[in-house]
């Protein structure tokens, strides 16, 4: 069973759409933690969030907003007021932190295409 | 503070030959692990390495092997490559264990292509 689950593969908007990538993920820890990552076509991932499962606080930084909701497992990401340069894949991710040797376990991704 | 850097960028090699990827980890970062990024299997572990000791690992063969130095660059190596090798490799450096949830800083990868 996938750990990290992004239904949506890919999504296109026009610019100045609001746009929400969903995150579903699967662990049987208490403690564990969740990320988002963007990589831009040039590659290289980008840290946006780190979030712990003992704070459920939605978190807004800027254009971007983060719903964690525990009851459904989901880590959702809302990009408002969407941009061109926005557009890049966006992976969730789960850490187990319980154990003395974890792993990272990515989503496969959604690629956000903001159209002008 | 400087990035993960991550050389080289580029590599075309064929198969059978090996290949040693470079990652230089931000300074102060004793964590580096490496990830390999394809468009079927999308972003897979291969292992991490901690203060020059191999402390997690991936599923994937023996060819793909690591090292950590001192001052915490570390490299990769694949031998006996293989098509299927082809993929963004992936470097990312955390202050601590990644494994204990510390965030992760990746560098901008090496593509390696197989023929």
């Amino acid at each position: 069973a996938q750990k990290v689950t992004q239904a949506q593969t890919e999504i296109s908007v026009v610019e100045k759409e609001d746009v929400t990538l969903d995150c579903v993920y699967e662990t049987r820890d208490t403690t564990y933690y969740l990320f988002w990552y963007k990589q831009p076509p040039s590659g290289e991932l980008v840290f946006l969030i780190r979030r712990n499962s003992f704070d459920e606080q939605n978190e807004i930084s800027g254009r971007y907003s983060w719903n964690f909701q525990k009851s459904t497992s989901s880590f959702n990401f809302t990009i408002t007021a969407s941009q061109v340069v926005d557009s890049a894949v966006y992976f969730c991710a789960l850490s187990e932190a319980q154990n003395n040797f974890n792993k990272f376990y990515f989503g496969s991704g959604t690629k956000l295409n903001v159209k002008p | 503070k400087a990035g993960v850097t991550q050389t080289p960028r580029y590599l075309i090699k064929t198969r059978g030959q090996q290949v040693t990827l470079s990652c230089s980890p931000i300074s102060g970062h004793r964590s580096v692990s490496w990830y390999q990024q394809t468009p079927g299997q999308g972003l897979q572990f291969l292992f991490e390495y901690f203060s020059e000791t191999q402390r997690n690992k991936g599923n994937f063969p023996g060819r793909f092997s690591g090292r950590q130095f001192s001052n915490s660059r570390s490299e990769m190596n694949v031998s006996t490559l293989e098509l299927g090798d082809s993929a963004l490799y992936l470097c990312a450096s955390s202050q601590g264990l990644a494994g204990k949830s510390e965030t992760q800083y990746f560098g901008p990868g090496t593509r390696l292509l197989v023929l």
